[in-house]
């Protein structure tokens, strides 16, 4: 079956620093991937939709500066959070979809947390 | 934005018992798929009904689909103490490439 590696899983870092993190679809190329944040005990909230070659676009409220978001190619597209902050804090979930009429295949999560 | 809202927030039952969660959207859906997430974990797909589809089955789960009603349910029989999770429900629109909205899941405790 189709496959979605994110990594890193985990990352603890200081206030202020930027994280990047990887989604790569191994075994299918993704011609969209999606960008989700889910906060402690709630549901997961799309962030963003990015298109391989093209600028994401992002859900309202979401700020395009502060979530920067590269889908350089078929099998890649990062997350990068820039100055992060404790309220950045958070599990971040890609998903990746090679057909546009095809299933979603969700990465395992970046638990994110700034202290 | 979300689409879906499930109902009950939380379950907590025996094993044994079975469990029955529901999901209501707002808009017209190409299909409607269930997820189940353990804490801290990523997402497992447990089954995808087309919106042309009224009920369908896999091993212990049983998911109906109501368009007139705009809502699904997700029944989980013979519930085990692994089944403990969050359920939620997500819903794929008509237009092609566009994201998958989840509801607000509901959050199931399994007691053995």
């Amino acid at each position: 079956g189709a496959v979605v590696s994110q990594h890193p899983s985990r990352v603890i870092c200081k206030s202020g620093t930027s994280v990047k993190i990887e989604c790569r679809s191994l075994d299918f190329q993704a011609t969209t991937m999606f960008w989700y944040r889910q906060f402690p005990k709630q549901s997961l909230m799309l962030m963003a939709t990015s298109n391989e070659g093209s600028k994401a676009t992002y859900e309202q409220g979401v700020e395009k500066d502060k979530f920067l978001i590269n889908h350089a190619s078929l099998t890649l597209s990062t997350l990068t959070v820039t100055s992060a902050h404790p309220e950045d804090s958070s599990f971040y979930i890609c998903s990746a979809r090679g057909d546009p009429r095809g299933p979603q295949h969700f990465g395992d999560g970046t638990r994110l947390s700034i202290l | 934005s979300q689409q879906g809202e499930e109902d009950p927030q939380a379950l907590s039952i025996q094993e044994g018992e079975n469990a029955t969660m529901n999901c209501s959207y707002k808009t017209s859906i190409n299909n409607l798929q269930w997820y189940r997430q353990n804490s801290g974990r990523g997402l497992v797909h447990l089954i995808l009904i087309r919106s042309n589809e009224r009920e369908k089955h896999s091993g212990r789960l049983r998911v109906t689909l109501d368009t007139s009603k705009k809502s699904s349910s997700l029944l989980i029989t013979a519930s085990r103490a692994a089944d403990t999770a969050s359920y939620f429900c997500a819903t794929e629109l008509n237009q092609a490439g566009t994201a998958l909205i989840f509801g607000k899941g509901t959050t199931l405790s399994v007691s053995s």
